[in-house]
């Protein structure tokens, strides 16, 4: 079974500094990753998508994660923190084919001060 | 760009209510997901719709139904509302072609159960 578990429910940043929220993945099949945030009382966005195709991948905003099979990890980081990044941010695995439903972290809410 | 579209935004129940919330999509996707966010939880799977005229249970399905009304729509509905089930609704689509199913959200649904 999928599972996903990011470390840290809360990370607290200055702004400039550098950003890394961890997910760690669990997957018997070659999984696909995926990186949503969440800004306070709207949906979830996509940020990035890791799909085997390289294992850096740049998202929007800033942000990117590195696949990493080795140590099962999906990183994500953004080499200087802005006040609008503040907000949740959730990994999710899945299997990536038609109709099946994304595995999620319990997400990680990130705090930034100026 | 409508995307997924989610009524009502806020719903307030009396414990043993019913209601159901609506979820409809313009981007004519095959699948169709509900999910529940609750704190320290991530987004947990309730049913989803891998094509239209299919619905299977997820993660958490007790206490919930749910229809695929036709291919653009996929409501949730609560029998007997209970307090257990105050939480943010989210729902998803995703195309299913292509080499990575995405997922899209709506903006959410407010449930509190009094």
């Amino acid at each position: 079974a999928q599972s996903v578990t990011q470390l840290g429910s809360h990370v607290s940043v200055s702004e400039g500094a550098l950003v890394l929220l961890r997910c760690n993945y669990s997957s018997s099949v070659p999984p696909y990753l995926f990186w949503y945030v969440q800004y306070p009382n709207q949906g979830l966005q996509l940020l990035l998508k890791y799909t085997s195709a390289a294992t850096l991948v740049k998202g929007i905003n800033g942000f990117e994660a590195e696949f990493k099979k080795s140590e099962t990890s999906f990183h994500l980081t953004k080499p200087s923190a802005h006040m609008s990044d503040a907000a949740e941010y959730f990994c999710a695995v899945s299997e990536g084919q038609a109709g099946t439903a994304l595995i999620f972290g319990k997400g990680t809410t990130l705090s930034v001060s100026s | 760009n409508a995307g997924v579209t989610q009524t009502p935004k806020f719903q307030v129940l009396k414990t043993g209510q019913s209601m159901t919330l609506q979820c409809a999509q313009d981007m004519n996707h095959n699948s169709m997901y509900w999910y529940r966010q609750d704190p320290g939880m991530g987004l947990r799977l309730i049913y989803y719709s891998a094509s239209e005229g299919t619905t299977d249970k997820g993660e958490v399905p007790n206490g919930y139904n749910v229809s695929r009304l036709n291919k653009r729509e996929f409501s949730l509905r609560l029998e007997s509302a209970a307090p257990s089930q105050t939480s943010v609704y989210f729902c998803a689509s995703s195309g299913g072609q292509g080499s990575i199913d995405i997922q899209y959200f709506g903006a959410g649904t407010r449930l509190s159960v009094l």
